[in-house]
């Protein structure tokens, strides 16, 4: 059975501190990992990521994968209060006629 | 960009009567449509996967006859749950594969009462 795991389930910073949070997974066939931001509506995009070691950026947040170990980070640089949300790490088989497999999320508060 | 709409956002049923989700790709053509609930503090669970022109493809401990799901174009896939209960209650959301991956609707709420 697939499974994503992310930890930690929840986190208290203040604005302009750095975050990380973890995406740890099994699946076979893995195609690729995403991660999403869930405020209060449905999950919007962040990142897909396909290949180990490549790092993926977008302003203050980056990415990377690691297919060794399984793992995957999100950092989250200079967090402001607008950053409060879910993220949820998500993993895809090949063939992409499978749903995604989410992990149960972190739910990050910045703190002003 | 890849847009899904989904509709409605909010529906409040009564116990017992059925309820319709549309869930369209706006700008792309998708052979196939996703459809996750979750339930209040909890992570995204997927239900189904909606196949155009062909049946429904169930996740494990989801009632088909329950929650019926029609995929009648390459645009449009619907999901009907049927004699609702308020354990039904949940945010149900669809997702549609396209060009820029996965692209998910809006979501609907549904309460039942």
């Amino acid at each position: 059975e697939d499974k994503v795991v992310q930890s930690p389930l929840s986190l208290v910073v203040h604005e302009g501190d750095t975050v990380t949070l973890n995406c740890s997974y099994e699946v076979t066939n893995f195609r690729s990992l995403l991660w999403y931001k869930q405020e209060k509506k449905a999950p919007t995009f962040l990142f897909m990521l396909t290949s180990s070691g490549i790092e993926k950026k977008s302003g203050r947040l980056s990415s990377i994968l690691d297919k060794k170990e399984l793992f995957s980070i999100l950092n989250i640089t200079a967090t402001q209060t607008g950053d409060s949300a879910v993220y949820l790490c998500a993993v895809g088989r090949r063939g992409g006629a499978d749903g995604l497999t989410f992990g149960k999320g972190t739910h990050l508060i910045i703190q002003p | 960009g890849a847009v899904v709409s989904q509709h409605p956002s909010r529906v409040i049923c009564k116990s017992g009567t059925s309820v319709k989700i549309e869930c369209r790709s706006l700008d792309f053509q998708a052979t196939t449509m996703f459809w996750y609930r979750q339930f209040p503090k909890q992570s995204l669970m997927l239900m189904a996967t909606s196949n155009e022109g062909s049946k429904a493809t169930y996740e494990q401990g989801v009632e088909k006859d329950k929650f019926l799901i029609n995929h009648a174009s390459l645009t449009l896939s619907t999901l009907t749950v049927t004699s609702a209960h308020p354990e039904d209650s949940s945010f149900y959301i669809c997702s549609a594969t396209g060009v820029g991956g996965y692209t998910f609707g809006s979501g609907t709420r549904l309460t039942v009462v």
